[in-house]
């Protein structure tokens, strides 16, 4: 079964910083690109970044370029958001989401999610 | 970037009801399109991905139709457990983008 639990999420003030986990299992970790996903308060899905399979490769949104930071560890099955100059707009349950194929850009499986308020 | 753009933003209905949602790309994406189903609390479920593919498990009332910039889901007969938000999503570029939702609620 594929699980993704994502973690250290909290309260912090702007212009903080957080670090966000994903713990993957029941798949080949390392052989898929993983995304952040970020959903604000009754608002939409907003995708945040990916990482690709080897962590060589990494894609943001404008609106966190600059400030968040994406990076996996697949000898550790985990995936990590470094979040850097928080801002009140980037309260959001962040989650983390696995690529339906290597090759693909949409998602199949997707964490619980974590909370981070900025306030 | 690709915007996507669903309509209707809320759509009222019955149980039994046959449900159209629209999505519309800025760009052709040409098949390049999933299907999420969201619940209040919880992380988001694919339904149909390339447009039209059903994600095993998702039961058949659910179809996805269209190709370039003009996509369709479709629920054949509204049941109770399909009370939800729906995102369309496109995939053809890596910066994936999101519709800003349908919320299909009880009539």
């Amino acid at each position: 079964e594929v699980l993704l639990v994502e973690s250290g999420g909290g309260l912090v003030q702007p212009g903080g910083s957080l670090r966000l986990s994903c713990a993957a299992s029941g798949f080949t970790f390392s052989s898929y690109t993983i995304s952040w996903v970020r959903q604000a308060p009754g608002k939409g899905l907003e995708w945040v970044s990916a990482i690709s399979a080897s962590g060589g490769g990494t894609t943001y949104a404008d609106s966190v370029k600059g400030r968040f930071t994406i990076s996996r560890d697949n000898s550790k099955n985990t995936l990590y958001l470094q979040m850097n100059s928080l801002r009140a707009e980037d309260t959001a349950v962040y989650y983390c989401a696995k690529a339906s194929s290597p090759s693909s850009f949409d998602f199949d499986y997707w964490g619980q999610g974590t909370l981070v308020t900025v306030s | 970037d690709i915007q996507m753009t669903q309509s209707p933003s809320t759509l009222s209905a019955s149980v039994g009801d046959r449900v159209t949602i629209t999505c519309r790309a800025s760009q052709s994406i040409s098949n390049w399109l999933a299907w999420y189903q969201q619940k209040p609390g919880r992380a988001p479920k694919v339904l149909i991905y390339k447009a039209s593919s059903l994600q095993s498990g998702v039961p058949s009332r659910f179809s996805g139709s269209g190709s370039g910039t003009e996509f369709t889901l479709t629920i054949s007969s509204l049941q109770p457990d399909d009370f939800a938000t729906y995102y369309c999503q496109q995939y053809k570029t890596y910066l994936r983008t999101f519709g800003q939702g349908t919320k299909v609620e009880i009539k």
